[in-house]
Protein backbone atom coordinates (compact mmCIF):
# COMPACT_ATOMS: atom_id res chain seq x y z
CA UNK A 1 0.00 0.00 0.00
CA UNK A 2 0.91 4.07 0.04
CA UNK A 3 2.00 5.49 2.91
CA UNK A 4 3.27 8.43 4.33
CA UNK A 5 5.10 8.76 7.93
CA UNK A 6 5.80 11.63 9.94
CA UNK A 7 6.67 12.77 13.94
CA UNK A 8 3.21 13.67 15.06
CA UNK A 9 3.90 16.72 16.88
CA UNK A 10 7.60 18.50 17.48
CA UNK A 11 8.83 20.97 20.29
CA UNK A 12 11.30 23.80 19.18
CA UNK A 13 12.76 26.50 20.61
CA UNK A 14 12.62 30.46 19.08
CA UNK A 15 15.68 31.14 17.25
CA UNK A 16 16.87 27.45 17.14
CA UNK A 17 16.44 24.94 13.86
CA UNK A 18 14.55 21.96 13.35
CA UNK A 19 14.18 19.20 11.17
CA UNK A 20 10.87 17.69 10.38
CA UNK A 21 11.28 14.03 8.74
CA UNK A 22 8.88 12.24 6.18
CA UNK A 23 9.14 8.82 5.09
CA UNK A 24 7.09 7.52 2.14
CA UNK A 25 6.18 4.32 0.16
CA UNK A 26 4.55 4.89 -2.83
CA UNK A 27 3.48 3.36 -6.26
CA UNK A 28 6.27 5.26 -8.65
CA UNK A 29 7.03 8.41 -7.58
CA UNK A 30 6.80 12.10 -9.24
CA UNK A 31 8.14 13.95 -6.19
CA UNK A 32 7.63 14.90 -2.68
CA UNK A 33 5.74 18.49 -1.74
CA UNK A 34 6.18 20.25 1.88
CA UNK A 35 2.75 22.67 2.71
CA UNK A 36 2.18 24.26 5.88
CA UNK A 37 -1.14 25.08 7.84
CA UNK A 38 -1.82 27.17 10.25
CA UNK A 39 -4.71 25.79 12.85
CA UNK A 40 -8.23 26.34 11.65
CA UNK A 41 -6.85 27.34 7.84
CA UNK A 42 -5.74 26.46 4.82
CA UNK A 43 -2.35 24.23 3.45
CA UNK A 44 0.11 26.59 1.74
CA UNK A 45 2.62 25.32 -0.75
CA UNK A 46 6.41 25.83 1.03
CA UNK A 47 8.38 22.71 -1.52
CA UNK A 48 8.60 20.40 -3.93
CA UNK A 49 11.48 18.25 -4.74
CA UNK A 50 11.67 15.38 -7.50
CA UNK A 51 15.51 15.23 -7.28
CA UNK A 52 18.12 14.38 -4.67
CA UNK A 53 19.32 16.44 -2.61
CA UNK A 54 18.57 19.76 -0.80
CA UNK A 55 16.79 22.67 -2.01
CA UNK A 56 16.87 25.63 0.18
CA UNK A 57 13.94 28.64 0.09
CA UNK A 58 15.20 31.10 2.82
CA UNK A 59 15.00 29.68 6.29
CA UNK A 60 13.26 26.80 4.58
CA UNK A 61 15.15 23.80 3.40
CA UNK A 62 13.92 20.85 1.81
CA UNK A 63 15.87 17.36 1.13
CA UNK A 64 14.84 14.58 -0.96
CA UNK A 65 16.56 10.77 -0.95
CA UNK A 66 14.36 8.91 -3.70
CA UNK A 67 16.77 5.62 -2.64
CA UNK A 68 15.61 5.66 0.77
CA UNK A 69 11.97 7.26 0.45
CA UNK A 70 13.13 9.95 2.83
CA UNK A 71 12.57 13.78 3.21
CA UNK A 72 12.80 16.48 5.60
CA UNK A 73 12.13 19.71 5.82
CA UNK A 74 14.91 21.69 8.03
CA UNK A 75 13.70 25.58 9.02
CA UNK A 76 16.57 27.91 10.63
CA UNK A 77 15.91 30.71 12.87
CA UNK A 78 12.87 29.87 14.16
CA UNK A 79 9.92 32.32 14.52
CA UNK A 80 6.70 31.65 16.60
CA UNK A 81 4.79 32.17 13.33
CA UNK A 82 6.20 29.00 12.22
CA UNK A 83 3.66 27.52 14.94
CA UNK A 84 1.84 25.64 12.27
CA UNK A 85 1.41 21.71 11.23
CA UNK A 86 3.73 20.60 8.51
CA UNK A 87 2.28 18.32 5.92
CA UNK A 88 4.17 15.75 3.73
CA UNK A 89 2.63 14.37 0.81
CA UNK A 90 4.07 12.69 -1.74
CA UNK A 91 2.85 11.90 -5.08
CA UNK A 92 2.48 9.00 -6.98
CA UNK A 93 3.11 7.56 -10.46
CA UNK A 94 -1.03 8.52 -11.17
CA UNK A 95 0.03 12.14 -10.27
CA UNK A 96 -2.21 11.37 -7.17
CA UNK A 97 -0.92 12.73 -3.82
CA UNK A 98 -0.76 10.79 -0.51
CA UNK A 99 -0.71 13.38 2.13
CA UNK A 100 1.38 12.26 5.68
CA UNK A 101 -0.94 13.21 8.68
CA UNK A 102 1.00 15.94 9.50
CA UNK A 103 3.63 17.67 12.20
CA UNK A 104 2.25 20.04 15.01
CA UNK A 105 5.28 21.78 15.61
CA UNK A 106 5.26 23.96 18.76
CA UNK A 107 7.78 26.75 19.25
CA UNK A 108 8.81 27.84 22.64
CA UNK A 109 9.91 31.41 23.60
CA UNK B 1 -5.15 39.13 -6.29
CA UNK B 2 -6.00 35.34 -8.09
CA UNK B 3 -7.16 33.03 -5.59
CA UNK B 4 -9.76 30.26 -4.20
CA UNK B 5 -12.59 31.32 -2.68
CA UNK B 6 -14.85 28.59 -0.39
CA UNK B 7 -18.10 30.02 1.32
CA UNK B 8 -19.54 29.64 4.09
CA UNK B 9 -16.33 29.40 5.70
CA UNK B 10 -18.11 28.03 8.83
CA UNK B 11 -21.33 26.37 8.30
CA UNK B 12 -23.99 24.97 11.13
CA UNK B 13 -26.53 21.93 10.18
CA UNK B 14 -28.45 19.36 11.59
CA UNK B 15 -28.16 15.80 11.73
CA UNK B 16 -29.64 14.92 8.11
CA UNK B 17 -30.20 18.62 6.59
CA UNK B 18 -28.53 18.95 3.17
CA UNK B 19 -25.63 21.15 2.99
CA UNK B 20 -23.90 22.74 -0.31
CA UNK B 21 -20.29 24.68 -0.14
CA UNK B 22 -19.01 26.26 -2.83
CA UNK B 23 -16.07 27.24 -4.54
CA UNK B 24 -14.44 28.92 -6.87
CA UNK B 25 -11.61 30.06 -8.49
CA UNK B 26 -9.32 33.10 -10.44
CA UNK B 27 -6.81 31.19 -11.23
CA UNK B 28 -8.17 29.90 -14.27
CA UNK B 29 -6.77 26.19 -13.48
CA UNK B 30 -8.11 23.10 -15.17
CA UNK B 31 -7.80 20.98 -12.05
CA UNK B 32 -10.37 21.35 -8.92
CA UNK B 33 -10.42 19.01 -5.82
CA UNK B 34 -12.50 18.48 -2.80
CA UNK B 35 -10.63 17.51 0.40
CA UNK B 36 -12.34 16.14 3.97
CA UNK B 37 -9.50 16.88 6.60
CA UNK B 38 -10.83 16.12 10.19
CA UNK B 39 -8.12 17.50 13.33
CA UNK B 40 -4.80 16.45 13.63
CA UNK B 41 -5.70 13.71 10.22
CA UNK B 42 -4.65 13.80 6.72
CA UNK B 43 -6.57 15.67 4.04
CA UNK B 44 -8.58 13.04 2.32
CA UNK B 45 -9.39 13.42 -1.17
CA UNK B 46 -13.02 13.53 -1.97
CA UNK B 47 -13.53 13.99 -5.76
CA UNK B 48 -11.24 16.01 -8.73
CA UNK B 49 -12.02 17.47 -11.64
CA UNK B 50 -9.65 17.60 -14.80
CA UNK B 51 -12.02 20.10 -16.75
CA UNK B 52 -15.23 19.01 -16.85
CA UNK B 53 -14.21 15.10 -16.45
CA UNK B 54 -15.11 14.30 -13.29
CA UNK B 55 -13.39 11.91 -10.95
CA UNK B 56 -14.74 10.09 -7.84
CA UNK B 57 -12.19 8.12 -5.30
CA UNK B 58 -13.51 4.68 -4.78
CA UNK B 59 -13.96 5.35 -0.95
CA UNK B 60 -16.28 8.50 -1.19
CA UNK B 61 -19.16 7.84 0.01
CA UNK B 62 -22.78 7.97 -1.77
CA UNK B 63 -23.65 10.74 0.93
CA UNK B 64 -21.27 13.27 -1.15
CA UNK B 65 -21.60 14.45 -4.20
CA UNK B 66 -20.01 17.22 -6.44
CA UNK B 67 -21.18 19.02 -9.44
CA UNK B 68 -18.69 21.67 -11.52
CA UNK B 69 -20.56 23.66 -13.70
CA UNK B 70 -18.36 25.86 -15.07
CA UNK B 71 -14.06 26.57 -15.09
CA UNK B 72 -14.96 28.45 -12.34
CA UNK B 73 -17.22 27.05 -9.93
CA UNK B 74 -17.54 23.67 -8.43
CA UNK B 75 -19.78 22.34 -5.75
CA UNK B 76 -19.80 20.08 -2.50
CA UNK B 77 -23.16 18.60 -1.57
CA UNK B 78 -23.80 16.47 1.45
CA UNK B 79 -27.35 15.26 0.95
CA UNK B 80 -27.70 14.02 4.89
CA UNK B 81 -24.92 14.71 6.85
CA UNK B 82 -24.14 12.73 9.89
CA UNK B 83 -22.08 13.48 12.96
CA UNK B 84 -19.23 11.81 11.34
CA UNK B 85 -19.03 14.45 8.31
CA UNK B 86 -18.18 17.26 10.86
CA UNK B 87 -14.48 18.78 9.30
CA UNK B 88 -12.76 21.03 7.41
CA UNK B 89 -13.61 20.84 3.80
CA UNK B 90 -11.24 22.42 1.35
CA UNK B 91 -11.33 22.91 -1.90
CA UNK B 92 -8.06 23.19 -3.95
CA UNK B 93 -6.96 23.91 -7.73
CA UNK B 94 -4.16 23.30 -9.99
CA UNK B 95 -3.08 23.22 -13.61
CA UNK B 96 -2.90 19.48 -14.00
CA UNK B 97 -1.55 16.42 -13.63
CA UNK B 98 2.20 16.81 -13.99
CA UNK B 99 4.99 16.54 -11.85
CA UNK B 100 5.15 19.90 -10.23
CA UNK B 101 1.59 19.86 -9.50
CA UNK B 102 1.46 22.73 -6.71
CA UNK B 103 -2.24 22.59 -5.23
CA UNK B 104 -3.44 26.20 -4.23
CA UNK B 105 -5.80 25.85 -1.54
CA UNK B 106 -9.10 27.70 -0.37
CA UNK B 107 -9.16 28.81 3.59
CA UNK B 108 -11.68 25.99 3.85
CA UNK B 109 -15.11 25.59 4.96
CA UNK B 110 -15.81 24.09 8.54
CA UNK B 111 -18.62 21.95 8.76
CA UNK B 112 -20.41 21.45 12.54
CA UNK B 113 -23.42 18.94 12.46
CA UNK B 114 -25.62 19.01 15.65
Amino acid sequence: GQNIDQPTEMTATEGAIVQINCTYQTSGFNGLFWYQQHAGEAPTFLSYNVLDGLEEKGRFSSFLSRSKGYSYLLLKELQMKDSASYLCAAMDSNYQLIWGAGTKLIIKP
Amino acid sequence: DAMVIQNPRYQVTQFGKPVTLSCSQTLNHNVMYWYQQKSSQAPKLLFHYYDKDFNNEADTPDNFQSRRPNTSFCFLDIRSPGLGDAAMYLCATSTGPSGANVLTFGAGSRLTVL
